[in-house]
């Protein structure tokens, strides 16, 4: 099975502009998240998608947005670019849930962007 | 206030011996979930275990295993036998569900081990 694919892998943007990151999951996996991981934030929480519908939200501003295709892929978007969303932006999809089975997640590479 | 504490910023063991990361966690709710993940230096995340709330048992994922003292709001996770290849940065994550809002989740600032040959 192909793994978790995210591209790109790298950008490079200049403040005010727009951008928008794939991810597509496993085959199968129908629950993907993102994640933001600065030197200084830390990794942050972006949201969750399932089934096409936002199933959770992290506390980011509404410059930051997503969408889910009826094939699982996702896209994030971050609109009005600042240095600071300079990030690794990670992707990762979940599989169904299994009785008795904990939660798991596989990870894309990620994507750097750097806003300049 | 910080939601997910770990304490130790770097941390060094040596090949083949066991190693625990410390993880402690605050939350007034009772069902949650904690995650462990590993981030080598190639950047890739790595999803190591999880454990529920209401897990009887600790969760274990062949050489990982966490130490889940509920109690003690703590989720440390267990290495055993070291490799080389477990140099890393290490995060503790947790989730809190909410029934009427989001759920929240949240990460530690990580523990960078490093195994020693």
């Amino acid at each position: 099975k192909a793994g978790v694919t995210q591209t790109p892998r790298y950008l490079i943007k200049t403040r005010g502009q727009q951008v928008t990151l794939s991810c597509s999951p496993i085959s199968g996996h129908r629950s993907v998240s993102w994640y933001q991981q600065t030197p200084g934030q830390g990794l942050q929480f972006l949201f969750e998608y399932f089934s096409e519908t936002q199933r959770n939200k992290g506390n980011f501003p509404g410059r930051f947005s997503g969408r889910q295709f009826s094939n699982s892929r996702s896209e994030m978007n971050v609109s009005t670019l600042e240095l600071g969303d300079s990030a690794l932006y990670l992707c990762a999809s979940s599989p169904p849930p299994r009785r008795g089975a904990g939660e798991t997640q596989y990870f894309g590479p990620g994507t750097r962007l750097l806003v300049l | 206030a910080q939601k997910i504490t770990q304490t130790q910023p770097g941390m060094f063991v040596q090949e083949k011996e066991a190693v625990t990361l410390d993880c402690t966690y605050d939350t007034s709710d009772p069902s949650y979930g904690l995650f462990w993940y590993k981030q080598p230096s190639s950047g890739e995340m790595i999803f190591l275990i999880y454990q529920g709330s209401y897990d009887q048992q600790n969760a274990t994922e062949g050489r990982y295993s966490l130490n889940f003292q509920k109690a003690r709001k703590s989720a440390n996770l267990v290495i055993s036998a070291s490799q080389l290849g477990d140099s890393a940065m290490y995060f503790c994550a947790m989730r809190e569900p909410s029934k009427t809002s989001y759920d929240k989740v949240i990460f530690g600032p990580g523990t960078s081990l490093s195994v020693i040959p």
